[in-house]
């Protein structure tokens, strides 16, 4: 069964402005991970943190995590009509858990130029 | 290096078949992830393998879904007497060890069941 629960669904914006995507979670994590994924296919991995981190960045990403509200927050800025895609975000939930992620329902992002 | 392939890109099968899905993990990973992803929906883990202890089975949907990793390195997928509920995207994913927590996925196989 799916953990997580992102919102929005859809989100549609214009290149140029920023991108909010939201994801919330049921049971203790050892770390969420944010994933990209192009038409339907192969997911690639954009940033991880850790459950003691509560902020994150990597280039136009920045990711927060609130572990008191069990949720994550994924903003790209300065979007471009590139960053269209699906966002999912994923949760590992320890060692004892083999390192399976459990996926969010994910985001899908339009970025018109 | 090459990354994650899978075999075949897309099937399209008759419900009741059998089919397989092959699964190349980056040379050198140890561990190894099945999911599956229906139409717009998020990833289901499946099948989990990390060198040669006894795989995890918690997410497969039913006793039709089976997998084996051979040497430690391809995985196969197999599906028995397929029904219309199977169609999906089936993703591997492989990590060079249990501890890396990045999991670095193939293009995946679409499935169709007719």
């Amino acid at each position: 069964s799916q953990q997580g629960e992102e919102d929005p669904q859809a989100l549609s914006i214009q290149e140029g402005e920023n991108a909010t995507m939201n994801c919330s979670y049921k049971t203790s994590i050892n770390n969420l991970q944010w994933y990209r994924q192009n038409s339907g296919r192969g997911l690639v991995h954009l940033i991880l943190i850790r459950s003691n981190e509560r902020e994150k960045h990597s280039g136009r990403l920045r990711v927060t995590l609130d572990t008191s509200k069990k949720s994550s927050s994924l903003l790209i800025t300065a979007s471009r009509a590139a960053d269209t895609a699906s966002y999912f975000c994923a949760t590992e939930g320890g060692y004892n858990q083999g390192g399976k992620l459990i996926f969010g329902q994910g985001t899908e992002l339009s970025v018109k130029p | 290096g090459a990354g994650v392939s899978q075999s075949p890109s897309n099937k399209v099968t008759e419900k009741g078949k059998d089919v397989e899905l092959r699964c190349d993990p980056i040379s050198g990973h140890t561990a190894l992830y099945w999911y599956r992803q229906s139409l717009g929906q998020g990833l289901e883990f499946l099948i989990y393998f990390q060198g040669n202890s006894a795989p995890d089975k918690s997410g497969l949907p039913s006793d039709r879904f089976s997998a084996e990793r051979t040497g430690g390195s391809v995985s196969t997928l197999t599906i028995q007497r397929t029904q219309q509920e199977d169609s999906a995207v089936y993703l591997c994913a492989s990590s060079p060890t249990r501890r890396v927590e990045t999991q670095y996925f193939g293009p995946g196989t679409r499935l169709l069941v007719l």
